[in-house]
């Protein structure tokens, strides 16, 4: 079964400060890896996701995230932290079944 | 285009009462699911629907129950609301399953008491 844990639920960094936030996932199958974004009050939104090919994938807002199948992780970063950043992220993993599961989220706060 | 929407957008039950939160979507999308986000335990799936007709279970679909007639919509209903419901659920549509990104509505916020 797919499994995703996110670790830290709380993540803190001063603005300009590199970003990361960790993702690991669990399947059976080659998986298709995602990370979103929300905002207060707001639905979920993408910011980056693998399928296949390069392992490293850009996303909006500056982030990146590199999928280590060897490690099974698929880690959240950015070189330089904005006040804008501050939010919760959520990893979530696919396979080849129609459910998309989604680790517990770390929220990110960002200090001037 | 209006997306995933949502409605309403809060709401508060008594307990034993039974409601029906709506999802509509414009973007012909085949998939759509239920979810419910609670503190500390993220998103859970509750029920999912693949197109018109077809309906299964996610990971905490008791107490709740979905139809789907038709591509657009997917509601949600509640049978008889229990104060362990207490959460905010998200609606989310894609145009398929595995790797496709899911667009998700603004969220229903529901308080049973």
């Amino acid at each position: 079964a797919q499994s995703v844990t996110q670790l830290g639920s709380h993540v803190s960094v001063s603005e300009g400060a590199l970003v990361l936030l960790r993702c690991n996932y669990s399947s059976s199958v080659p998986p298709y890896l995602f990370w979103y974004v929300q905002y207060p009050n707001q639905g979920l939104q993408l910011l980056l996701k693998y399928t296949t090919g390069a392992t490293l994938v850009k996303g909006i807002n500056g982030f990146e995230a590199e999928f280590k199948k060897s490690e099974t992780s698929f880690h959240l970063t950015k070189p330089s932290a904005h006040m804008s950043d501050a939010a919760e992220y959520f990893c979530a993993v696919s396979d080849n079944t129609d459910k998309l599961i989604f680790g517990t989220g770390t929220r990110l706060q960002v200090f001037p | 285009n209006a997306g995933v929407t949502q409605t309403p957008k809060f709401q508060v039950l008594k307990t034993g009462q039974s409601m029906t939160l709506q999802c509509a979507q414009d973007m012909n999308h085949e998939y759509m699911s239920w979810y419910r986000q609670d503190p500390g335990m993220g998103l859970r799936l509750i029920h999912y629907s693949v197109g018109a007709g077809i309906t299964d279970q996610g990971e905490v679909p008791n107490g709740y129950n979905v139809s789907r007639s038709t591509t657009e919509d997917f509601p949600l209903r509640l049978l008889s609301a229990a104060p362990s419901q207490t959460s905010v659920y998200f609606c989310a549509s894609s145009p398929g399953t595995s790797g496709y990104e899911q667009y998700f509505g603004p969220g229903t916020r529901l308080t049973v008491t």
